[in-house]
């Protein structure tokens, strides 16, 4: 069955750093997301994309963050100077129906 | 904000009941979802009720609408310790924005 693969499955950075976080979505979804969930708490929408451009994006998402889809197949997630609030779980989705594909997750800790 | 929000925040029941969980919502939608998530593990969804749609059954669950309400309900019968897990609704609204928007969740535990 078609999954949507992310790596690292953990990071661990100091706060400053650049991170990117690599998702592969299913290959003939249309749209992608990245949703993040701090521990305990709610998932949060960060941003969509569609047509190789960003479709909406949250107010979490802000100058800090980045997404690119570089080759056709990987979706990426750059943070470029991470903070300790930034520490979460992030998912990447996919899907071409309404529903949504969820990958296992990274989890980022900013030290 | 169109967020939904799960009732109760923590369900604890015995194997073989009924576990019903509530989630409300503010805007008006195209479709409600529900997902479930294992601690630490992503979300997988479970069903998919559009806002014409007033019930919908996928095996064990079954899930209502009343958009009147602006409400759903999760219904899983026969629990077993296996649908141990947090539970999330998530809506799009009608109209704006395609993105989904989650709930707070909700923990489910099934005792043996």
């Amino acid at each position: 069955e078609p999954e949507v693969t992310q790596t690292p499955s953990h990071q661990v950075t100091q706060m400053g750093q650049e991170v990117i976080l690599r998702c592969v979505p299913i290959s003939n979804h249309l749209y992608f997301y990245w949703y993040r969930q701090i521990l305990g708490q709610k998932v949060e929408f960060l941003v969509s994309f569609y047509n190789n451009e960003i479709s909406e994006k949250s107010e979490i998402f802000d100058d800090q963050f980045s997404v690119e889809r570089p080759d056709g197949s990987n979706f990426t997630l750059k943070i470029r100077s991470t903070k300790l609030e930034d520490s979460a779980m992030y998912f990447c989705a996919s899907d071409s129906t309404g529903e949504l594909f969820f990958g296992e997750g990274s989890r980022l800790t900013v030290l | 904000s169109q967020q939904g929000e799960e009732d109760p925040q923590a369900l604890s029941i015995q194997e073989g009941e009924n576990a019903t969980m509530n989630c409300s919502y503010k805007t008006s939608i195209n479709n409600l979802q529900w997902y479930r998530q294992n601690s630490g593990r992503g979300l997988v969804h479970l069903i998919l009720i559009r806002s014409n749609e007033r019930e919908k059954h996928s095996g064990r669950l079954r899930v209502t609408l009343d958009t009147s309400k602006k409400s759903s309900s999760l219904l899983i019968t026969a629990s077993r310790a296996a649908d141990t897990a947090s539970y999330f609704c998530a809506t799009d609204a009608r109209g704006g924005s395609e993105k989904l928007v989650f709930g707070k969740g909700m923990k489910l535990t099934v005792n043996p």
